[in-house]
């Protein structure tokens, strides 16, 4: 049973408008959230985390929001580029259960110029 | 060399060779882990290490055994592999802590291996 899943295998966007991308967990003693961004060839890059203390967490393009109460978070990248065009993953952890990340499928963001 | 490196980035091998994949962080971290990545499947955590000892296992088959001799390095060690092993291997490190700022885990850019 998938803990954490990204239920969106793709996503298509257009250059320099929103993209959004989705993930949704099960496990309600998950604190930590991170996403990763993935080139091909390439290992993941960190992108971005949240801890569950709060709802928002922004960094220059990337945003992203928890919902608690619905076990989803989100990513936000304003405005895209193509080179935004990667694997993303979202994985989430317990704090103080040896920082095990779980991590989601991964959804392909394509940025179309 | 910064960050995270991984050797060989491509391996190919016979169901009866014995291989060893090698990782190396140059980040200071006190903690490493190997992941398995498959076709169509999300990453899978396979071994973790903090402060050289192994502290997860999860439910890996014997055929690969992790090796830390210290907190800098981490091999993989592979014998008698089935073709459905043949997956990118990445591993990573981390600093873990008290602060939540730094238990985010760094990769490397993985070993693609193929089983035949």
């Amino acid at each position: 049973d998938q803990q954490v899943k990204q239920n969106s295998p793709s996503l298509s966007v257009q250059e320099g408008r929103i993209s959004i991308l989705n993930c949704d967990y099960t496990n309600s003693m998950f604190d930590y959230f991170l996403w990763y961004k993935k080139y091909p060839a390439e290992g993941p890059t960190f992108l971005i985390s949240i801890s569950s203390i709060k709802d928002k967490n922004e960094d220059g393009r990337f945003t992203v929001f928890l919902n608690k109460s619905a076990k989803h978070l989100s990513l936000h990248i304003v405005p895209s580029q193509p080179g935004d065009s990667a694997v993303y993953f979202c994985a989430a952890s317990v704090r103080n259960a040896g920082n095990m990340l779980t991590f989601g499928g991964g959804t392909r963001l394509m940025v179309k110029p | 060399e910064t960050g995270v490196t991984q050797t060989p980035r491509h391996l190919v091998m016979g169901m009866t060779n014995k291989k060893s994949l090698k990782c190396e962080q140059h980040l200071g971290h006190n903690a490493m882990y190997w992941y398995k990545q498959s076709a169509k499947k999300p990453l899978e955590l396979m071994f973790v290490y903090s402060l050289e000892e192994r502290v997860e296992n999860n439910s890996v088959p014997s055929r690969f055994s992790p090796e830390c001799p210290n907190s800098s390095h981490l091999f993989l060690h592979l014998h008698t592999l089935q073709p459905e092993d043949s997956a990118l291997y990445l591993c990573a490190s981390s600093q873990t802590g008290t602060s939540r700022s730094i238990d985010t885990q760094y990769f490397g850019p993985g070993t693609r291996l193929t089983v035949l």
